[in-house]
């Protein structure tokens, strides 16, 4: 079976851009979350989709949105970079819902200059 | 957000030794979960544990769901070079609720 995938695995943008990330969960999961793992901070959640509809969400500004299209593939946005989002954005996918055991793909390193 | 507390941070160790780390935190979990996490890679999940007082082993490795429920615990017996990279605990307290993750604790084998 194969694993989550995360596309693009490495960005570099400039502050005031806006990124698109990508995951595609491993088949026959439903639920996708999105974390944001930096040296200092660890992994921080930023929110979980389950069947298209958002069922937690992290402490993140606004900047930070996402959305699960019918085939349970997920896409992250950051709209207006800052210098502080660079780091590494790791998606994660379980059969259910968050608590279920959750299965990362490698990562989108981003990098904002 | 919350994280949970992970001990020790990192650790420094020969080939061959056994490791105990663990993780903690105020409030009660329902599931733990093990992770490991390799330099510029997804955290890749090692155990899982749903009842307290639970014992799993995966190869040289073992986890203990905390009678408190409140704690886990992780073993690595007779450590190799490929054990090295950071370990992550997550927890989920009840219900729904997100996966809290741990600190961390790096792993160095020294040669």
């Amino acid at each position: 079976k194969a694993g989550v995938t995360q596309t693009p695995r490495y960005l570099i943008k400039t502050r005031g851009q806006q990124v698109t990330l990508s995951c595609s969960p491993i088949s026959g999961h439903r639920s996708v979350s999105w974390y944001q793992q930096t040296p200092g901070q660890g992994l921080q959640f930023l929110f979980e989709y389950f069947s298209e509809t958002q069922r937690n969400k992290g402490n993140f500004p606004g900047r930070f949105s996402g959305r699960q299209f019918s085939n349970s593939r997920s896409e992250m946005n950051v709209s207006t970079l800052e210098l502080g989002d660079s780091a590494l954005y790791l998606c994660a996918s379980s059969f259910g819902l968050a608590g279920d055991e959750q299965y990362f793909g490698p990562g989108t390193r981003l990098t904002v200059t | 957000g919350q994280q949970l507390n992970q001990s020790p941070q990192s650790m420094f160790i020969q080939e061959g030794e056994d490791v105990s780390m663990n993780c903690t935190s105020s409030s009660i979990f329902n599931t733990w979960l093990w992770y490991k996490q390799d330099p510029g890679e997804g955290p890749v999940l090692l155990i899982a544990l749903y009842k307290a007082g639970e014992l799993t082993s995966n190869g040289r490795l073992t986890a203990q769901f905390g009678i408190t429920r409140k704690d886990s615990f992780l073993n690595i017996s007779a450590s190799i070079p490929s054990d090295v990279g950071i370990y992550f605990c997550a927890g989920r307290r009840r219900g729904n609720e997100k996966l809290t993750f741990g600190t961390g604790t790096r792993l160095t084998i020294i040669p």
